[in-house]
């Protein structure tokens, strides 16, 4: 059975400073999709970003990168220069058969990030 | 170009009550998929339609059903609430199901 697991239910960082968020998985099928979402005390979850497991170099989207380690069966999110905003749950997800449209996600249990003035 | 948008945002019900919730997709996306968030069990993914059809669900009991409509909306219903249904439920939605989710804010559901 997939499983995500995030170890660090918290996370402290100063602002501009880079920030590493944990995030191991397991599974069984050799097509997979990770995923990391931003959650906001608003509610909304929002994608950061996305690695498939096919993909041969690391993913990244801004000041987000996905540092994509398949033989350990890791994908640490990486936040450089934190800034204020950037305070919220973080949630690793992995969807397996990825590319088949079967679509279900397995979350983490999140960690939250504190960026600190 | 609008995003996931759930009504209601906020939902207070008694227990054995019924509740529908709604969820409008990004325009274009055909596959919907609907995840319950609650404190004890975190992110759960409920189930997930593809133009008008359930394609998949997780492991919930019946009491949670489902469905799309054909300008791919979709609805969920709880039926016989209980304290535990009590959660945030995230609805998502992509173009095909094969690509990165969009979620919505949520529906704030309280069962009391």
């Amino acid at each position: 059975a997939q499983k995500i697991t995030q170890t660090q239910p918290g996370m402290f960082v100063q602002e501009k400073e880079a920030v590493t968020l944990d995030c191991t998985y397991d599974t069984s099928d050799p097509s997979y999709g990770l995923f990391w979402y931003k959650q906001p005390s608003s509610g909304e979850m929002i994608f950061l970003i996305y690695q498939g497991s096919y993909d041969q170099q690391n993913a990244t989207e801004g000041r987000y990168s996905l540092n994509f380690q398949k033989a350990r069966k890791s994908a640490n999110l990486v936040i450089s220069a934190s800034q204020l905003g950037d305070s919220a749950m973080y949630f690793c997800a992995m969807r397996e058969a990825w590319g088949t449209g079967f679509q279900k996600l397995v979350f983490g249990t999140g960690t939250r990030l504190l960026v600190s003035p | 170009k609008a995003g996931v948008t759930q009504t209601p945002r906020y939902l207070i019900k008694t227990r054995g009550q019924q509740v529908t919730l709604s969820c409008s997709p990004i325009s274009g996306h055909r596959s919907v998929s609907w995840y319950q968030q609650t404190p004890g069990q975190g992110l759960q993914f409920l189930f997930e339609y593809f133009s008008e059809t359930q394609r998949n669900k997780g492991n919930f009991p019946g009491r949670f059903s489902g469905r799309q409509f054909s300008n791919s909306r979709s609805e969920m219903n709880v039926s016989t609430l209980e304290l535990g249904d009590s959660a945030l439920y995230l609805c998502a939605s992509s173009v095909t199901g094969n690509e990165k989710l969009f979620f919505g804010s949520g529906t704030q559901l309280s069962v009391l």
